[in-house]
């Protein structure tokens, strides 16, 4: 089946800086990505659509300033959490539809900003 | 608004029983729903999907049942075992097509009890 790959799947990181999180579809093709956002014991909540070769689309009250996305390839899209701090700390996921049906998910990003 | 939700935070089952996960959505447009398990530090997981011109799937003991009148989804896992013990999330597609963004439902913990 379809495969999603993220990196890293933890970052421990200090209040101020930038940290980089990856997400890679293996064995597709994938012109759109999704990033979500996840606190313990919550939903998965949309971020941002990924889009290859243009500006990604964010998600009402989410910050494009904060958190970067860029899809450099159709099979790679990066999420940057600029600036962090401790209440960014959260499990991050990408998810990539490797045909018109469905999504897969990585296995997601554990960020912990100390 | 749109909103995807479950009826139940937990459902504790014995090992062997029948489990029955439920979901409820609002948008009577939808027309492709997903039941993702998610287990603890990882990714969501495809387990079956539905199009809104079924009212019933199967697969590999599971079972997604469809009900456009009263906008009811429900996912039935036979013979639980203590390998389904996760949480399970309903998602419905609210995007154009079926690549577009997905509303996440609260989620039911399923524990299995040997």
């Amino acid at each position: 089946g379809a495969v999603v790959s993220q990196h890293p799947s933890r970052v421990i990181c200090k209040s101020g800086t930038s940290v980089k999180i990856e997400c890679r579809s293996l064995d597709f093709q994938a012109t759109t990505m999704f990033w979500y956002r996840q606190f313990p014991k919550k939903s998965l909540m949309l971020m941002a659509t990924s889009n290859e070769g243009s500006k990604a689309t964010y998600e009402q009250g989410v910050e494009k300033d904060k958190f970067l996305i860029n899809h450099a390839s159709l099979t790679l899209s990066t999420l940057t959490v600029t600036s962090a701090h401790p209440e960014d700390s959260s499990f991050y996921i990408c998810s990539a539809p490797p045909s018109t049906d469905t999504q897969y998910f990585g296995p997601g990003t554990r960020l912990t900003v100390l | 608004g749109e909103s995807v939700g479950l009826h139940l935070p937990t459902l504790s089952v014995q090992e062997g029983d029948n489990s029955i996960i439920n979901c409820a959505y609002s948008n009577s447009a939808s027309d492709y729903f997903i039941w993702y398990k998610q287990e603890s530090g990882k990714g969501p997981q495809f387990i079956i999907d539905i199009r809104s011109n079924m009212d019933k799937r199967q697969g590999q003991r599971v079972t997604v049942l469809l009900n456009k009148t009263v906008k009811h989804l429900s996912l039935q896992i036979a013979a639980t075992q203590p390998g389904d013990s996760a949480v399970y999330f309903c998602a419905e597609n609210s995007g154009s097509g079926n690549t577009g963004k997905l509303i996440f439902g609260q989620g039911t913990t399923l524990q299995v009890k040997p």
